[in-house]
Parts: C-alpha cells; sequence; structure tokens
C-alpha cells in the first residue's frame, strides 16, 4: 500500500463548484503539505501543517482552505473553484526535524484537476 | 524572494551517456537542496539531499554537488538508461521545510 494516498486521482468540475481534495498518509509524520504544479512552474506550496493544531499559508493560499482533521490526514478545498485552478495537486509529508537536519518530503501521487 | 531555475528545460540522449542537469537558485541562506524524480501518475521521488554544510552526495549512478556560495548544484547521471526517463526537479530548502522548487528537466534517454 502506498503511504501516501490523493483522492481523487482525477476530478472535472464547473466554475463556481465546491470540491475537496483529500490526502492521507501511514507513515506516521506531523508535518503535511500541499502543493500545486502547472506547466512551466514547477511545484508551489499552498498550505501546510505542522501537527493536528497547526495550519499555516504558503506561497499561493489565495482561493483554497485546508483542513487538518487527524494527524494522518490532510483536506484542501476550493471553495469557489475557478478555470485558473486548474492544475495538478501533490499532498506531501515529513518527520519532524532531527539534530541532524531537515528531512526530506514524501509526495502522494497527485489529483488532476480541470475546472470547467 | 527565492527563485530556482533547471536548464535544460529538455534532453534527449541516447543510453550509455553521461550527462549533467544544472539548478541555480538565488539566495544562498538555503538549509538542504534536493533533487526529485517525477513520473507521470506516480508523483514525485527523492533522489538524494544535500545539506547545506555538504558538497556533493552520491547514490548509485547518481551524483548531486552543492556550490552554496555560487548558488548553483548539478545532478550527474552516469551510463544513462532507458528508465531514467522521466523529469527531474531541484528544490531548495529555505526553512522549516518549505521548499521551492525549480521548473524541472525532462529526460528521454533512447535505446
Amino acid at each position: 500500500d502506498a503511504d501516501v494516498t490523493q483522492t481523487p486521482r482525477n476530478r472535472i468540475t464547473k466554475t463556481g463548484k465546491r470540491i475537496m481534495l483529500e490526502c492521507s498518509q501511514t507513515k506516521g509524520h506531523d508535518r503535511m503539505y500541499w502543493y500545486r504544479q502547472d506547466p512551466g512552474l514547477g511545484l508551489r506550496l499552498i498550505y501546510y501543517s505542522f501537527d493536528v493544531k497547526d495550519i499555516n499559508k504558503g506561497e499561493i493560499s489565495d482561493g483554497y482552505s485546508v483542513s487538518r482533521q487527524a494527524q494522518a490526514k490532510f483536506s484542501l478545498s476550493l471553495e469557489s473553484a475557478i478555470p485558473n485552478q486548474t492544475a495538478l495537486y501533490f499532498c506531501a509529508t515529513s518527520d519532524l526535524q532531527e539534530p541532524g537536519g531537515p528531512k526530506t518530503q514524501y509526495f502522494g501521487p497527485g489529483t488532476r484537476l480541470l475546472v470547467l | 524572494k527565492q527563485e530556482v531555475t533547471q536548464i535544460p528545460a529538455a534532453l534527449s540522449v541516447p543510453e550509455g551517456e553521461n550527462l549533467v542537469l544544472n539548478c541555480s537558485f538565488t539566495d544562498s541562506a538555503i538549509y538542504n537542496l534536493q533533487w526529485f524524480r517525477q513520473d507521470p501518475g506516480k508523483g514525485l521521488t527523492s533522489l538524494l539531499l544535500i545539506q547545506s554544510s555538504q558538497r556533493e552526495q552520491t547514490s548509485g549512478r547518481l551524483n548531486a554537488s552543492l556550490d552554496k556560495s555560487s548558488g548553483r548544484s548539478t545532478l550527474y547521471i552516469a551510463a544513462s538508461q532507458p528508465g531514467d526517463s522521466a523529469t527531474y526537479l531541484c528544490a531548495v530548502n529555505t526553512g522549516f521545510q518549505k521548499l521551492v522548487f525549480g521548473t524541472g528537466t525532462r529526460l528521454l534517454v533512447s535505446p
């Protein structure tokens, strides 16, 4: 079984609809992240969470909200979807920083979202 | 604001060639730099992570170097194989594991 799962894997929706993308992890990590990837722009951080009670905005949080329901679950919502939110969305997790330095992030397979 | 650039955007080589992918960043205040591989439908996989105090890291046929003062990193792939075909992304950790990604190099290795 995959350590980081995302549902749905593909989604088509219409402008103005509310949608939720879900992420679950079995790695036991405290830290979770949401990124979006657009052609030619690389991945950009939307929101991140260091534990259940901690939520932080990333580089491009406008138009998005998140919920950390449990250590293992982190959801991304688009309250009113618009076409320029069409992108590939990734969830990632990481462990706490250890004395040896920051750890790598582990990524889910991505959700491809199309907003018409 | 940290900006990460990768050159070339795309690269096509015959099997067996050694190749170098380049990554540059504008702010040298980083905690580490990572190289990821992205395959369609499978997300990103971390290949190598270089701490800011290190100069290079090696894993199998892969070697990554870091010159923090000049804001550059290279990923060297030896004896390339068709299975190496993927998009390669570099990312710098600017603190609290906030990663800033480059736009990637799309690699195609032909048999």
